[in-house]
């Protein structure tokens, strides 16, 4: 089956700096996620890219749809406590049919953490 | 803003015994999804469900586990006879039809299977 590989598995930031993850897989997907995993939560949906190349922003967080359709990077700016938690990247690949519906693939997640 | 419901939080039972896991959906939604993500683990997907059938479930989702729309507006996964090995988290998600369209996650059930 598709395996998405995500990087890195943890990172430490410290108030203020700029953060960025990717995540890269095999096979090509026509949707990239990036869901946030706060503990004892369910993912929350950061971003959602649905065309090779897109580029879209929400509030600090940046993510892009690699023109390969087999890469996505999250980037966050200017990051502040609030941003720890654990970052997955998801794909999905197109039904024949139905445009909706079809599972997503998860990355193993990057656990972003503060700076002692 | 509207979001999908799970219950119960967290669930303890004995290995053997039959679990039944609620969701609610959020309301226009028609496509409907179980995960699960053991500790420490990637989220992994289990079943999808359409138009009151099985649109695709993965290898995990053997004869013990079972889906069911009961109602027009719960969602359920059940599992018959629970083994250690069921101890996860699981997550239920709703996504809408048309394009474009991604799932929203509730907050999942923690289940311990003792």
């Amino acid at each position: 089956g598709q395996q998405l590989n995500q990087s890195p598995q943890s990172m430490f930031i410290q108030e203020g700096e700029d953060v960025s993850m990717n995540c890269t897989s095999s096979s090509i997907f026509n949707t990239w996620l990036w869901y946030k995993q706060d503990p004892g939560e369910g993912p929350v949906l950061l971003i959602a890219l649905y065309k090779a190349g897109e580029l879209t922003s929400n509030g600090r967080l940046t993510a892009q749809f690699g023109i390969t359709r087999k890469d996505s990077f999250l980037n966050i700016s200017a990051s502040i406590p609030s941003d720890v938690g654990i970052y997955f990247c998801a794909g999905q690949l197109p039904l024949p049919i139905k445009a909706a519906g079809n599972k997503l693939t998860f990355g193993g997640g990057t656990r972003v953490l503060v700076k002692p | 803003e509207p979001e999908v419901t799970q219950t119960p939080s967290h669930q303890v039972t004995q290995m053997g015994q039959e679990v039944i896991l609620r969701c609610v959906p959020i309301s226009n939604h028609l496509y409907f999804y179980w995960y699960r993500q053991i500790l420490g683990q990637k989220v992994e997907f289990l079943v999808s469900f359409y138009n009151n059938e099985i649109s695709e479930k993965s290898e995990i989702f053997d004869d013990q586990f079972s889906v069911e729309r009961p109602d027009g507006s719960n969602f359920t996964l059940k599992i018959r006879s629970t083994k250690l090995e069921d101890s996860a988290m699981y997550f239920c998600a709703s996504s809408g039809t048309g394009l474009n369209q991604p799932q929203h996650f509730g907050d999942g059930t923690r289940l311990s299977i003792l």
